[in-house]
């Protein structure tokens, strides 16, 4: 069971270039949530979708957009990266987005925009 | 939006005790959830509180006081593997989960 891929592992990117960050789960979770995290801001909510054809903003959207076409695919695309999205990037899977169900997360995506 | 708080850092010797403090405000208060994360890796989860009280799961407790905006993380019998980022997050409504920056214990023989 591999449970929730991310893919690339890392990634450097130009500034200006379009990258999308792609997540697989493989244990038919409802709710899905793309984060970042930064040295000393800890992990912030980026999008997240509470079953498959819906999506909806979380703390940090603006310059990123998601889609869930299905269960198990939420991918995050950068339309045209910038320096500040340098980050690591971390996809996570629930059951149901409320209560005591745990969020699982991906191994992370570290993205350098240069 | 809300505030977590919990310190940066903190370093107790191996087989020794360690509570990791966290105080947070929010509006719509719906459970509270403790982290680990070695550096370089995924969180994993560890605990999650609604109700007042004690949570116990083997060598690691949380606690939760809801009225005054508080949680620990108590982790006894420390072991070396245990040097790692440990991130309070407190859930706000049906899905926001909103975490604190994380404290970084170091485990020293």
């Amino acid at each position: 069971i591999a449970g929730i891929t991310q893919a690339p592992t890392s990634q450097i990117l130009a500034a200006g270039r379009r990258m999308t960050l792609r997540c697989t789960q493989d244990m038919r979770h409802n709710a899905m949530y793309w984060y970042r995290q930064d040295l000393g801001l800890g992990l912030r909510l980026i999008h997240y979708s509470n079953t498959a054809g819906t999506t909806g903003k979380g703390e940090v959207p603006d310059g990123y957009s998601v889609s869930r076409a299905n269960t198990d695919d939420f991918p995050l695309t950068l339309a045209s990266a910038v320096p500040s999205q340098t980050s690591v990037y971390f996809c996570a899977s629930s059951d149901s987005p409320s209560g005591s169900d745990t969020q699982y997360f991906g191994p992370g995506t570290r993205l350098t925009v240069l | 939006g809300q505030n977590i708080d919990q310190p940066t850092e903190m370093t107790a010797t191996e087989g020794a005790i360690v509570q990791i403090n966290c105080t947070y405000q929010t509006s719509g208060f719906n459970g509270l959830f403790w982290y680990q994360q070695h550096a370089g890796e995924a969180p994993t989860f560890l605990s999650y509180n609604v109700l007042d009280g004690l949570e116990e799961k083997g060598r690691f407790s949380s606690f939760l006081s809801r009225s005054k905006g508080y949680s620990y993380l108590l982790l006894k019998e420390l072991q070396m593997k245990d040097s790692a980022s440990y991130l309070c997050a407190v859930r706000e409504g049906d899905y926001k989960l909103s975490f604190g920056a994380g404290t970084t214990v170091t485990v020293r023989a």
